[in-house]
C-alpha cells in the first residue's frame, strides 16, 4: 500500500530536549516536505527536499533541521524545542516536484 | 500577510444541495491550484487541481473554477453527501512550494 508514515503520532516533551520525528514514504517520490498546522493559519511549510541531499527552507524553518540521506526518509529534527513549536506536524511527498502531495497521518507535538 | 485566504471558517449545507467553497489569492504568479480534504486525525488528501491556464476542471461531483482576473478560486460539490463533511484547504503553487489557506470546515446536514 502506498503511504507516508510518521512516528511518533503523539509526543509530549520539555523545553530544550532534542527530538526527531521520522517520516518515510514507499512511493519512490523525489519531493518531500514538512508542514506545521496551527489553528487559523492553515499549513505552513517548514522545509522541503527536491531529492536526496537537496533540501531548502520553507516559510517557517527557524528552530528546525532536516536531512535527506535516503530517498524514502526525511526526518525532522528539533535541536532545542520551545513551547512555540507546539503544533500538529505533517510530512508529505510527491512525484516530480510540487503537485499532488501524499500526506502522513500527522504528529501532534506538545512542548512544555 | 496571507497570500491564500479562505474567508469562511465554516459552511453548513443540506445533504443533496450544492456546496461552494471559496478561496482568494494575492499573488498573480501562482501557476497551479489544488484543493485538499482533511478528516480529523488524518492527513490532508488531494481532491482536485487546476492549472492557471484553465478556468474550469471537473472530476465527478467536484468542479473547481478559477477566475484569474478576480484572483478567486471556488470548489463546487454537487450533490453534497454526508461523507463530504471535512475541512477543505485550497493551496497555490509558487516555485517549489505550496502556499495554503486556513481551511473551511464543511458540515453536511441530513
Amino acid at each position: 500500500e502506498a503511504q507516508v508514515t510518521q512516528n511518533p503520532r503523539y509526543l509530549i516533551t520539555v523545553t530544550g530536549k532534542k527530538l526527531t520525528v521520522t517520516c518515510s514514504q514507499n512511493m519512490n517520490h523525489e519531493y518531500m516536505s514538512w508542514y506545521r498546522q496551527d489553528p487559523g493559519l492553515g499549513l505552513r511549510q517548514i522545509y522541503y527536499s527536491m531529492n536526496v541531499e537537496v533540501t531548502d527552507k520553507g516559510d517557517v524553518p527557524e528552530g528546525y533541521k532536516v536531512s535527506r540521506k535516503e530517498k524514502r526518509n526525511f526526518p525532522l529534527i528539533l535541536e532545542s524545542p520551545s513551547p512555540n513549536q507546539t503544533s500538529l506536524y505533517f510530512c508529505a511527498s510527491s512525484a516530480g516536484g510540487v503537485g499532488e502531495q501524499y500526506f502522513g497521518p500527522g504528529t501532534r507535538l506538545t512542548v512544555t | 500577510d496571507q497570500q491564500v485566504k479562505q474567508n469562511s471558517p465554516s459552511l453548513s449545507v443540506q445533504e443533496g444541495r450544492i456546496s461552494i467553497l471559496n478561496c482568494d489569492y494575492t499573488n498573480s504568479m501562482f501557476d497551479y491550484f489544488l484543493w485538499y480534504k482533511k478528516y480529523p486525525a488524518e492527513g490532508p488528501t488531494f481532491l482536485i487541481s487546476i492549472s492557471s491556464i484553465k478556468d474550469k476542471n471537473e472530476d465527478g461531483r467536484f468542479t473547481v473554477f478559477l477566475n484569474k482576473s478576480a484572483k478567486h478560486l471556488s470548489l463546487h460539490i454537487v450533490p453534497s453527501q454526508p461523507g463530504d463533511s471535512a475541512v477543505y484547504f485550497c493551496a497555490a503553487r509558487s516555485g517549489y512550494q505550496l502556499i495554503w489557506g486556513a481551511g473551511t470546515k464543511l458540515i453536511i446536514k441530513p
